[in-house]
């Protein structure tokens, strides 16, 4: 069963820890993205990947990382250095080169209180 | 901003009507894309227009693209309460920026079908 997962679906922290979203993929997809989604926002990307160990800021980098080890595999950090935290985190993942159907995991709510 | 921006923001219909999105986009593209989002859920690809075509269907969605008015529209025909979510379109860089395969997305369209 071809897919993309992402855990946990909801995820609490304390102000000032640092947490890790996770995105596996099955797809043997070699570009993956890393989005945030605010309330009736659009979604910002924050780091994509278009192969191994090689990756990219978007257009809100700051206050968070991401490695990628494994192709099948784009965790994302969100540090305390990230000022408002809270949202909700979608993985994406697509063919190399492009611009092609990016296939969605199912999210992460993310609650920094 | 290349970021593509949808119209109206929210849409709310009866069921059996027809609903109509659109999207305006500023920079040349390669091809633009539509998506679904159902409430707290990720993303569905729907379907994806090239820039050298001008319409395209898919089941009760059409979609067209005109590149002179760097525009785009979704016709959803005979809505069910079923598509009630949220419609985003999706652009990509254009040129060589596109080979990096990233798509810039609008703040979407959210479309209520009422039973």
């Amino acid at each position: 069963d071809g897919g993309i997962t992402q855990s946990p679906k909801y995820l609490f922290r304390k102000e000032g820890q640092n947490v890790t979203l996770s995105c596996e993929q099955n797809l043997n997809h070699d570009a993956m993205y890393w989005y945030r989604q605010d309330p009736g926002q659009g979604l910002r990307l924050i780091y994509y990947s278009q192969i191994v160990n090689d990756f990219q800021k978007g257009d809100i980098a700051e206050g968070y990382s991401v490695s990628r080890e494994k192709k099948e595999s784009f965790p994302l950090t969100v540090t305390s250095a990230q000022k408002n935290p809270t949202a909700f985190y979608l993985c994406a993942s697509s063919i190399q080169g492009g611009p092609y159907e990016q296939y969605f995991g199912p999210g992460t709510r993310l609650t920094v209180t | 901003s290349q970021q593509g921006e949808e119209d109206p923001q929210a849409l709310s219909i009866q069921e059996g009507e027809n609903a109509t999105m659109n999207c305006s986009y500023k920079t040349s593209i390669n091809n633009l894309q539509w998506y679904r989002q159902n409430s707290g859920r990720g993303l569905v690809h729907l379907i994806l227009i090239r820039s050298n075509e001008r319409e395209k269907h898919s089941g009760r969605l059409r979609v067209t693209l005109d590149t002179s008015k760097k525009s785009s529209s979704l016709l959803i025909t005979a809505s069910r309460a079923a598509d009630t979510a949220s419609y985003f379109c999706a652009t990509d860089a254009g040129g060589r920026g596109s080979t990096l395969g990233r798509l810039y997305f609008g703040r979407g369209t959210q479309l209520t079908v009422w039973p």
